[in-house]
Parts: structure tokens; C-alpha cells; sequence
């Protein structure tokens, strides 16, 4: 168990529709990563959040958005799902913003839009 | 295109054998790079990590080797065991934030 837990588990959903996704980081980590793993584009970094502050963004689609809460809780918003989107999504937490940090991943949700 | 990637998508290794995983990044600039177990249903599980200025690292049954010349990685497992069955993957860390991840080599170990 890495600590850091993801809700929820499984999510179904239709083309369309929008869900958000939640990752609750280890205790004291302040970095939230989130990540999609699909089986034909493997582990793909979405975004990277530090104490609230977007820090890094990567291959995320405009119709997907993310937040760190003060909590340091983080959601990843997705929206006009397609069938695409349909994957994995992790998150990972570090203790620190960046540089030679190991992330500790959660269990993930698996995502899958019919 | 990718930055990291595995020359083998699949090995399959006998119990007490040792094993041997590689990778190849292109990006000279990548200073940190971590080695992740995956295992079926479950989240990536840090495994080994080495920084640039290092030509090898030792863990417990785990060694892995960075030749920059070449740019290349490898993971080594000693006397593998049915439970070391996953992907494993390679990633590197670029700009210090996101790691880069390959597509993953999956290993059986049979008994």
C-alpha cells in the first residue's frame, strides 16, 4: 500500500458526459501527479500540481482540468468524454515539487465510456 | 514520440534465474531515472532509481546500470521468483517534475 488512495475504484459513464476523479496524496507529500495509462499509448503524464500551484502540465486535453485543494486532495475533471478517454488514470504524490523525487502511486480508476 | 522505451515487450525467465530488463531513453538531458514494478490491477510500485552522475545502483535482488554513452538502462534481477511476475517499466525525469515513462516489459517467471 503506497498510501495514496484514489475513489473511485471503477467509474462507467456514456460519451458525453463529464466525471471528476479523486486522489488523496500520502501524508506530507505535497506534489500531486496524475497520469493515463491506456494499452496503446502506455503511462502518459497528464499534469503536475505543488501545494495548490499547477507546476507542470503535459499531454492533458483541454476538455480535462485538474485542482489541489487546500487539503492537498486533488481531483482530475474530465468533460465531453469520449471513447478514447476510456483508460486508467493514476495519481502519485512526492513530498516535494519536483527534481529527484520517487512518486508513490495510487490503485487508480479505471475508466470506461461507452 | 516517446523518450523512453524497452527493446523487449516480453520476457520469460525460469525461476532462480536471473533477469535482465533494458531500455533505451534519447533525451541526453535526463538527469534521474526510476524503475517502476507494475503488477496486474495494481499501481506502479517504485522499484530502483539512479541519478545521472551514477553508473550503477544495487538494491536487495535488484541492480540497475545507466551507461550514458549509449543511453541505456537495465535492470537486472537476481534469482527471480514467481512473485517478481509484472511489467516493469523504465522512466525518466525530465525538467525535474514529470517522469517519462516506456511502454513496459512484461516478465513471466515460470516454476
Amino acid at each position: 500500500d503506497s498510501g495514496v488512495t484514489q475513489t473511485p475504484k471503477h467509474l462507467i459513464t456514456a460519451t458525453g458526459q463529464r466525471v471528476t476523479l479523486r486522489c488523496s496524496p500520502r501524508s506530507g507529500d505535497l506534489s500531486v501527479y496524475w497520469y493515463q495509462q491506456s494499452l496503446d499509448q502506455g503511462l502518459q503524464f497528464l499534469i503536475h500540481y505543488y501545494n495548490g500551484e499547477e507546476r507542470a502540465k503535459g499531454n492533458i486535453l483541454e476538455r480535462f482540468s485538474a485542482q489541489q485543494f487546500p487539503d492537498l486532495h486533488s481531483e482530475l475533471n474530465l468533460s465531453s468524454l469520449e471513447l478514447g478517454d476510456s483508460a486508467l488514470y493514476f495519481c502519485a504524490s512526492s513530498p516535494a515539487g519536483g527534481g529527484y523525487n520517487e512518486q508513490f502511486f495510487g490503485p487508480g480508476t479505471r475508466l470506461t465510456v461507452l | 514520440g516517446e523518450s523512453v522505451g524497452l527493446h523487449l515487450p516480453t520476457l520469460s525467465v525460469q525461476e532462480g534465474d536471473n533477469s535482465i530488463i533494458n531500455c533505451a531513453y534519447s533525451n541526453s538531458a535526463s538527469d534521474y531515472f526510476i524503475w517502476y514494478k507494475q503488477e496486474s490491477g495494481k499501481g506502479p510500485q517504485f522499484i530502483i532509481d539512479i541519478r545521472s552522475n551514477m553508473d550503477k545502483r544495487q538494491g536487495q535482488r535488484v541492480t540497475v546500470l545507466l551507461n550514458k554513452t549509449v543511453k541505456h538502462l537495465s535492470l537486472q534481477i537476481a534469482a527471480t521468483q514467481p512473485g517478481d511476475s509484472a511489467v516493469y517499466f523504465c522512466a525518466e525525469n525530465q525538467a525535474g517534475t514529470a517522469l517519462i515513462f516506456g511502454k513496459g516489459t512484461t516478465l513471466s517467471v515460470s516454476s
